[in-house]
């Protein structure tokens, strides 16, 4: 059963703050992994998407992977009100998001404190 | 340029009763997925269709089938509906199986609530 693991939260972060977001998954066939946001009552929004270790870097928002760890991070710098959200980690086998299904965690719900 | 619409927005329906959700892709995207979101929870894979095939399926009962078309939109079928099916069921489009980096692109989703 391929499982992704997310703290729930809420996460209550001040703005301009740095935000960090964790998760670990099961799965050590995963190869492709990705952040989305979710507004209430919305469809979820691709932020990132990782596919080897290391940090990625995308204006604000930064992507972490350790396959090792099998955990994956998201940091968001300058925290603003507008990224209060809930965060959805996920996970595939695949080498592309479109080409397998991907594995949902939770999510974190995130508050940025003005 | 149109994204992933999705209809009817909002649906309810008896126990037992059958429900077709509809997805029409965003344009050059010929690949659709479906996703169910409880309340609370991350989405869950239900089904991928490819070139009007089903080509990938999550761990979801023969209640729940679809059906994609020529032209790449796509419907989703519940039969013997449950108190337990109610979510938000979200359509994903992305341009092909196998494309390294696409993303999925998500619709705005149907509320779905079983009485």
């Amino acid at each position: 059963q391929k499982e992704v693991e997310q703290n729930s939260g809420p996460l209550s972060v001040p703005e301009g703050a740095i935000a960090s977001l964790n998760c670990t998954y099961s799965d050590r066939g995963s190869q492709s992994f990705f952040w989305y946001r979710q507004y209430s009552g919305k469809s979820p929004e691709l932020i990132m998407s990782i596919y080897s270790n290391g940090d990625k870097e995308d204006g604000r928002f930064t992507a972490q992977l350790n396959k090792a760890s099998q955990y994956v991070s998201l940091l968001i710098r300058d925290s603003q009100p507008s990224d209060s959200a809930t965060y959805l980690c996920a996970s595939s086998s695949g080498a592309g998001g479109g080409a397998d299904g991907l594995t949902f965690g939770k999510g974190t719900h995130l508050i940025i404190q003005p | 340029d149109a994204g992933v619409t999705q209809s009817p927005t909002h649906l309810i329906k008896t126990r037992g009763q059958q429900v077709t959700l509809r997805c029409s892709p965003k344009s050059g995207h010929d690949t659709v997925s479906w996703y169910q979101q409880a309340l609370g929870q991350g989405p869950q894979f239900i089904f991928q269709y490819y070139e009007e095939e089903e080509r990938q399926r999550g761990n979801f009962p023969d209640r729940f089938s679809g059906h994609q078309f020529p032209n790449y939109s796509s419907e989703l079928n519940v039969n013997a509906l449950l108190l337990g099916d109610s979510a938000l069921y979200l359509c994903a489009s992305s341009p092909g199986t196998g494309f390294y980096n696409s993303p999925l692109h998500f619709g705005n989703g149907t509320r779905l609530t079983v009485t």
